[in-house]
């Protein structure tokens, strides 16, 4: 158990339809990432928050887009799904930056039908 | 930018077998390096991190990387394999800041014979 918690564990939803994933870092971690996991793309980086702050962003469509509250939980929204939007969603949390070690939480399966 | 290549996707060794898993990266600068280990259905667990100083770095379940910068290589290395140890794994190369990501290879699945 990693600490890293992700709500809910399965999705399964329609094309055009919007989710909300959710994620809780370890006590203490400050920086969240999210990644996604699919079978064609591999592992991929989305998007980091650090303190409630966007700071860096990698390949997320513009459907996609995430924040993170003040008590340092990050949610990931996802609207507009299309059959391609299937995959594993990876959230991880670290205390500060890649000099710390990213959890990762056991993912979200969203599945689009 | 960062990558990480993995040439080998899918291993078999026998139980009780050494084990060498590679891993070649391309950064800039200083790289950070990882290997994490996915069980199906499971999350990504790190077995071993490699920052600065020694270049051999041990992690746990008895694994054990070498960073070798002339390489540009992180393999990852067990001198015998069990075989709970059946799964996929990553090397993945982060970078320093608070602007940080991970950066993953394609992942390598090792099959363990019993």
């Amino acid at each position: 158990d990693s600490g890293v918690t992700q709500t809910p564990k399965h999705l399964i939803t329609a094309t055009g339809q919007r989710v909300t994933l959710r994620c809780s870092p370890r006590s203490g971690d400050l920086s969240v990432y999210w990644y996604q996991q699919s079978l064609d793309q591999g592992l991929q980086f989305l998007i980091q928050y650090y303190n409630g702050e966007e700071r860096a962003k990698g390949n997320i469509l513009e459907r996609f887009s995430a924040q993170q509250f003040p008590d340092l939980h990050s949610e990931l929204n996802l609207s507009s799904l299309e059959l391609g939007d299937s995959a594993l969603y990876f959230c991880a949390s670290s205390v500060w930056s890649a000099a710390d070690t990213q959890y990762f939480g056991p993912g979200t399966r969203l599945t689009v039908l | 930018a960062q990558s990480v290549t993995q040439p080998d996707i899918h291993i078999t060794v026998s139980e009780g077998a050494s084990l060498e898993l590679r891993c070649n990266y391309s950064y800039g600068a200083t790289p950070y390096l990882f290997w994490y280990v996915q069980s199906p259905g499971q999350g990504l667990q790190l077995l071993l991190k490699y920052f600065s100083g020694d270049t051999l770095v041990q992690g746990i379940k008895g694994f054990e990387a070498e960073f070798k910068r002339s390489q540009s290589s992180f393999n990852l290395r067990k001198p015998s394999v069990h075989w709970s140890d059946a799964a996929e794994y990553f090397c993945a190369v982060g970078a320093a800041g608070t602007a940080s990501k991970l950066t993953f290879g394609t992942g390598t699945r090792l099959q363990v014979t019993l």
